[in-house]
């Protein structure tokens, strides 16, 4: 069975600062995708990014980026520019495609609670 | 474009009641999924349904639990009877699997309280 692994519990930055947020899964398939997903305050789950696994180049979305190792199994969710909007819990998530035309579910890690100061 | 529709957004119901959570997915998505998010268990799928046919359906929690896609805007997932153990965030999600589009698109929540 595939697991997701979030080992931070709590992160916290500094507005305008780089944070770094780990992620690692387990898996035995070669063709999967993995998610970050963010929840602020209002429980909504919103997607921050997303990775194919067969794409060598990480995924960037403005100031959201990750570094994808997949020998490693390793995913981690880059936040530059830190702002106090980032504020909320950050799921990180896998899953692994049946096929076309169908769709599978989402494995998610435990979540990471990021705080912004100022 | 109308993102994933839940309701009610909040219930609050006594032990023993009937509880009915309901959810339209994205025009044109073929996958429902529904989650369940606790503190204990953090977020885990209940059931999903492609093409309106259930797939998956061992996260189910027990026979109280029953979920139904009858046509592809609207699905229903119905506690009978509740438990305050089934106080959660229940999210319904959904994609368009079609080319492995694997994005799940969520919608915001029915918060449920099991008095």
């Amino acid at each position: 069975a595939q697991t997701v692994t979030q080992s931070q519990p709590e992160m916290s930055v500094q507005e305008a600062e780089t944070v770094t947020l780990s992620c690692t899964y387990d898996t035995s398939e070669s063709d999967y995708y993995l998610f970050w997903y963010k929840q602020p305050p209002s429980r909504q789950m919103i997607l921050v990014i997303r990775q194919e696994a067969y794409k060598q180049q990480n995924a960037t979305e403005n100031r959201f980026s990750v570094n994808f190792q997949k020998a490693a199994k390793s995913f981690s969710l880059k936040i530059s520019d830190s702002q106090l909007g980032d504020a909320a819990m950050y799921f990180c998530a896998y899953s692994h495609p049946r096929g076309v035309g169908t769709a599978s579910k989402l494995t998610f890690g435990t979540g990471t609670r990021l705080q912004v100061t100022l | 474009d109308a993102g994933v529709i839940q309701s009610p957004r909040h219930e609050v119901t006594e032990m023993g009641q009937e509880v009915t959570l309901r959810c339209k997915p994205i025009s044109g998505h073929n996958s429902l999924f529904w989650y369940r998010q606790t503190m204990m268990r953090g977020l885990e799928l209940l059931i999903y349904f492609n093409n309106n046919v259930p797939i998956d359906d061992s996260g189910m929690p027990e026979d109280r639990f029953s979920a139904k896609m009858p046509n592809a805007s609207f699905s229903t997932l119905k506690i009978q009877p509740s438990e305050p153990r089934d106080s959660a965030v229940y999210f319904c999600a959904s994609t368009r699997g079609l080319n492995n589009q694997e994005t799940q698109y969520f919608g915001p929540g029915t918060r449920l309280l099991v008095l």
